[in-house]
C-alpha cells in the first residue's frame, strides 16, 4: 500500500507568480485534503476534493484553487502569490469525506520571494 | 467555535514518561488525533480517539479523553530521544466533509 505523496518537495517562487503543487493520494482513498503550515504554527484547512469537486472549504482567498482526477490524485493551484503564501503545504487523504482517518504526505515547502 | 489549544514545549528526561495536554472546544468533534512532525517532515498519525470513548491505549502510547472538560491527552511511556518532535494534537469535526482543526503544536524535548 502506497502512502501520500507530494511534488516537488520544496519550491521557490516570485511574488506575483502562480504555483502548481500535486498530491497522490493512498490507495484505496478517494478524498483528498490540503493544508497550509506556516512556520511555527499547526496546519490549516485549506479545501477538501471528493469525486474530482470542492467539498468543503476554509478560509481562503479565490486565488487558492485545487483539482482532482479520475485516480483520485490532486492538485492545488495558487496564483498571485504572496510573501505570505510562503509555508509547508500538506495533503491528506482518506477513505471517505468525513468521520474517518487523514493521512498525510511529507509537504511541499514552498518559498515566495 | 473551533480552537484546540496545547501549551508550546515540554523536556523531559529519557525514560520518563511524558505527557501532553490539549483542549478543544467543539463537542461535536467525532475523532481527536494525535499527529507528530519531526524537522522538516510532513505530519505523522501517531493515534486517535472516537469521541466516545474514554481511553485508548497503543503501545507505548496512551490517550485519555475528558469529554465534559473538552480535554485530550496523550501519555507516551518511557520517553526517547526519537520521541524529540512537534505533537499536534487536531479534531475532526462532525458534517459533510473532513476538516481537521490542528492545535499550534506541543514541542517535546527529551533530555538524554
Amino acid at each position: 500500500e502506497t502512502g501520500v505523496t507530494q511534488s516537488p518537495t520544496h519550491l521557490i517562487k516570485t511574488r506575483g507568480q502562480q504555483v502548481t503543487l500535486r498530491c497522490s493520494s493512498q490507495s484505496g482513498h478517494n478524498t483528498v485534503s490540503w493544508y497550509q503550515q506556516a512556520l511555527g504554527q499547526g496546519p490549516q484547512f485549506i479545501f477538501q476534493y471528493y469525486r474530482e469537486e470542492e467539498n468543503g472549504r476554509g478560509n481562503f482567498p479565490p486565488r487558492f484553487s485545487g483539482l482532482q482526477f479520475p485516480n483520485y490524485s490532486s492538485e492545488l493551484n495558487v496564483n498571485a502569490l504572496e510573501l505570505d503564501d510562503s509555508a509547508l503545504y500538506l495533503c491528506a487523504s482518506s477513505r471517505q469525506t468525513a468521520n474517518t482517518e487523514a493521512f498525510f504526505g511529507q509537504g511541499t515547502r514552498l518559498t515566495v520571494v | 467555535g473551533e480552537d484546540v489549544e496545547q501549551s508550546l514545549f515540554l523536556s523531559v528526561r529519557e525514560g520518563d514518561s511524558s505527557v501532553i495536554n490539549c483542549t478543544y472546544t467543539d463537542s461535536s468533534s467525532t475523532y481527536l488525533y494525535w499527529y507528530k512532525q519531526e524537522p522538516g517532515a510532513g505530519l505523522q498519525l501517531l493515534t486517535y480517539i472516537f469521541s466516545n470513548m474514554d481511553m485508548k491505549q497503543d503501545q507505548r502510547l496512551t490517550v485519555l479523553l475528558n469529554k465534559k472538560d473538552k480535554h485530550l491527552s496523550l501519555r507516551i511511556a518511557d520517553t526517547q530521544t526519537g520521541d524529540s518532535a512537534i505533537y499536534f494534537c487536531a479534531e475532526n469535526l462532525s458534517g459533510g466533509y473532513q476538516k481537521v482543526t490542528f492545535g499550534t503544536g506541543t514541542k517535546l524535548q527529551v533530555i538524554p
